[in-house]
């Protein structure tokens, strides 16, 4: 099966601080790739995504960087806010289009 | 308002009782995936639909069955539960394979 891991299982930063999460993964086929977010209690919410054709991607207050040469995501959050508080997790789809891998997770504290 | 809904929220039961937990979406998407989710393992796909009448295993199908008749549907089946079958379980729909997914709440299931 797919290996997609996180660096770091948590992740605390004051209010108003920039967030940075990374994610390595193993396939070098995977060609898709989303951030997503979940809340306690919550399912997952959609973040950003950023296909393979891209390095960058930006969003309002988050940006997503990909570095195929390394396998590497990272999702960088700008002026985190409390609300921002979640487990962030990256996923990617191995190539295959439809079939999805999901990493463990960081969770992330924003400190007010 | 676009949602995804399953049901139910909270289940238990005993090993060997058939169970199925209903998943329904209101926005249309062709793709349909099922999750479960365990501590330290992230979301591991269990079954995608791509369309109606068209479904593939994801990375751990053994011990489902899901079933695709009408495209705002995709129930799971557990025809025999066994209590590794023990998780949290998510369903999600997305217009494609890529994209933006919206996941339901979740379904607790414990096997007893």
């Amino acid at each position: 099966g797919e290996s997609v891991g996180l660096h770091l299982p948590t992740l605390s930063v004051q209010e108003g601080d920039n967030s940075i999460i990374n994610c390595a993964y193993s396939n070098s086929a995977s060609d898709y790739f989303i951030w997503y977010k979940q809340e306690s209690g919550k399912g997952p919410q959609f973040i950003i995504d950023i296909r393979s054709n891209m390095d960058k991607r930006q969003g309002q207050r988050v940006t997503v960087l990909l570095n195929k040469t390394v396998k590497h995501l990272s999702l960088q959050i700008a002026a985190t806010q409390p609300g921002d508080s979640a487990v962030c997790f990256c996923a990617e789809n191995g190539g295959t289009g439809n079939q999805f891998y999901f990493g463990t997770g960081t969770s992330l504290t924003v400190i007010p | 308002e676009a949602q995804v809904t399953q049901n139910p929220r909270y289940l238990i039961t005993v090993t060997g009782k058939k169970l199925t937990v209903t998943c329904s979406q209101n926005m249309n998407h062709e793709y349909m995936s099922w999750y479960r989710q365990d501590p330290g393992l992230g979301l591991r796909q269990i079954y995608y639909s791509m369309n109606v009448e068209v479904t593939d295993k994801g990375d751990v199908p053994e011990g489902y069955k899901v079933s695709r008749k009408e495209k705002r549907n995709f129930p799971l089946i557990l025809e025999s539960p066994s209590p590794n079958q023990t998780s949290l379980y998510f369903c999600a729909s997305s217009f494609g394979g890529l994209g933006e997914a919206f996941f339901g709440q979740g379904t607790r299931l414990t096997v007893v």
